[in-house]
């Protein structure tokens, strides 16, 4: 069984530009949820993806958008980096989008400078 | 003030040692704790799951909730220096958002 994999791994943007960060869920999962991790700080929910369909927003402005694909792969996206959004980006896939359980994948590493 | 509130730590105990972590929250619609290890550079894990209020036990582990003064806990026995990471606390209402800690940093001292 294949866990949850995301790519790339590390990526270093200017501010302003965009960025697309991928997840490939589970295997047998059909909801993925996207979160925002400053260092030293837990993770902060941005939102979920629940058979292609967006399935509740955090406390996040509109240019964090994203989508998941038939495969019930997943991208977020970002517009307008700011330094802020400099942070560690999980997805973590469930069975339902009313799992309590969670697998997160590794992580991709965003810092925009 | 944020919703869930964890100390920071370092929390540092000699191997063999009972790690406690707890957390409090001001949200009472939440009704599923869990906990999660997160090593450094990897994603959080999830150790314990609890629903409601009271105590689950697995191997080393003992997750406690009392809802009534919004306070949960993981208790670690006989603690290795493998179980040096961060442990996030999380909580959900009835819907689908985790709310987490801010993690407490562990470590285990051989």
């Amino acid at each position: 069984e294949t866990g949850v994999t995301q790519s790339p791994t590390h990526l270093i943007k200017t501010r302003g530009q965009q960025v697309t960060l991928r997840c490939s869920s589970q295997s047998g999962h059909n909801t993925v949820s996207w979160y925002q991790q400053a260092l030293g700080q837990g993770p902060q929910f941005i939102f979920q993806y629940y058979r292609e369909e967006e399935n509740g927003r955090g406390n996040f402005p509109p240019r964090f958008s994203g989508l998941q694909f038939p495969n019930y792969s997943s991208e977020l996206n970002v517009n307008a980096l700011e330094l802020d959004d400099s942070a560690l980006y999980l997805c973590a896939s469930s069975l339902e989008a009313s799992a309590y359980e969670q697998y997160f994948g590794p992580g991709t590493r965003l810092t925009v400078t | 003030q944020k919703e869930v509130e964890q100390d920071p730590g370092p929390l540092s105990v000699p191997e063999g040692a009972i790690v406690s972590l707890n957390c409090t929250y001001s949200n009472s619609a939440f009704q599923y704790f869990m906990w999660y290890r997160q090593y450094s550079r990897k994603g959080p894990e999830l150790l314990m799951y609890t629903y409601s209020s009271g105590n689950k036990e697995d191997g080393r582990f003992t997750a406690q909730v009392d809802k009534s003064s919004k306070y949960i806990s993981l208790f670690i026995r006989d603690s290795q220096p493998s179980d040096s990471a961060t442990y996030l606390c999380a909580m959900r209402a009835a819907g689908n958002k985790l709310t987490f800690g801010g993690g407490t940093r562990v470590l285990v001292k051989p």
